[in-house]
């Protein structure tokens, strides 16, 4: 079983539209977690963190659930430039090393 | 502005070649990382270090290496390109663990391709 692992999609949505995406861990130690926002064939970028209480930033909200071991984004009114992949990245636990789930891609469509 | 660089941005090289990827980061971050990113693999860990002198092998490490002489920069070698090492490979850095924010920022990317 991968450590990070998420449904690479892709998640074909209009204009508008909400979509959610979830990520589970492995490894119960883990103790930060982030979403970051990668488009075509450039570098990684922080989208936001995932607090423990859960987080918003504008159309974005994060959440976190330590019992069940899964994170999840939801992006709410979606546009055109919301299209790219979406990478779950976990920080083991004690070694503080980023760990990438392969990513979910969406799709943002007129 | 901090960031973090990496060059080249492309590079083509042949099989065997000896070959070292640059990665300088001017946020003064203890942790530097090395990634190759596949289709179907997502970002896979090469090499890493927590600071000056110290480097860990990752996932992949087989035919790469990495020194850390100083805090800025973290070159990756490959000792004899192979072809299965035709990739995009992303440096990142973060703070020391145990601080607040400690998400990593990435370079652009290298393209490298060996034929």
């Amino acid at each position: 079983r991968k450590e990070v692992e998420q449904d690479p999609g892709p998640f074909n949505v209009p204009e508008g539209a909400t979509v959610a995406f979830n990520c589970t861990y492995s490894n119960s130690a883990s103790q930060s977690f982030f979403w970051y926002r990668q488009d075509c064939r450039k570098e990684p970028k922080l989208l936001m963190s995932v607090y423990s209480s859960g987080n918003e930033d504008g159309r974005f909200t994060a959440q976190l659930n330590r019992a069940s071991q899964y994170i999840s984004l939801l992006i709410r009114d979606s546009k055109l430039s919301d299209s790219a992949t979406y990478l779950c990245v976990v920080l083991r636990g004690g070694s503080y090393i980023p760990t990438f789930g392969r990513g979910t891609s969406l799709i943002v469509h007129p | 502005d901090a960031e973090i660089t990496q060059s080249p941005r492309h590079k083509i090289t042949e099989t065997g070649r000896q070959v070292t990827l640059a990665c300088h980061q001017t946020w003064n971050h203890n942790n530097m990382f090395w990634y190759r990113q596949d289709l179907g693999h997502g970002l896979r860990l090469i090499h890493y270090s927590y600071g000056v002198q110290d480097t860990n092998k990752g996932e992949v490490s087989d035919g790469y290496s990495v020194s850390r002489s100083n805090t800025e920069d973290l070159p990756l070698t490959l000792e004899s390109a192979a072809s299965s090492q035709t990739s995009v490979y992303f440096c990142a850095s973060s703070r020391l663990p145990g601080t607040m924010n400690t998400e990593a920022f990435f370079g652009q990317g290298t393209r490298l391709t060996v034929v």
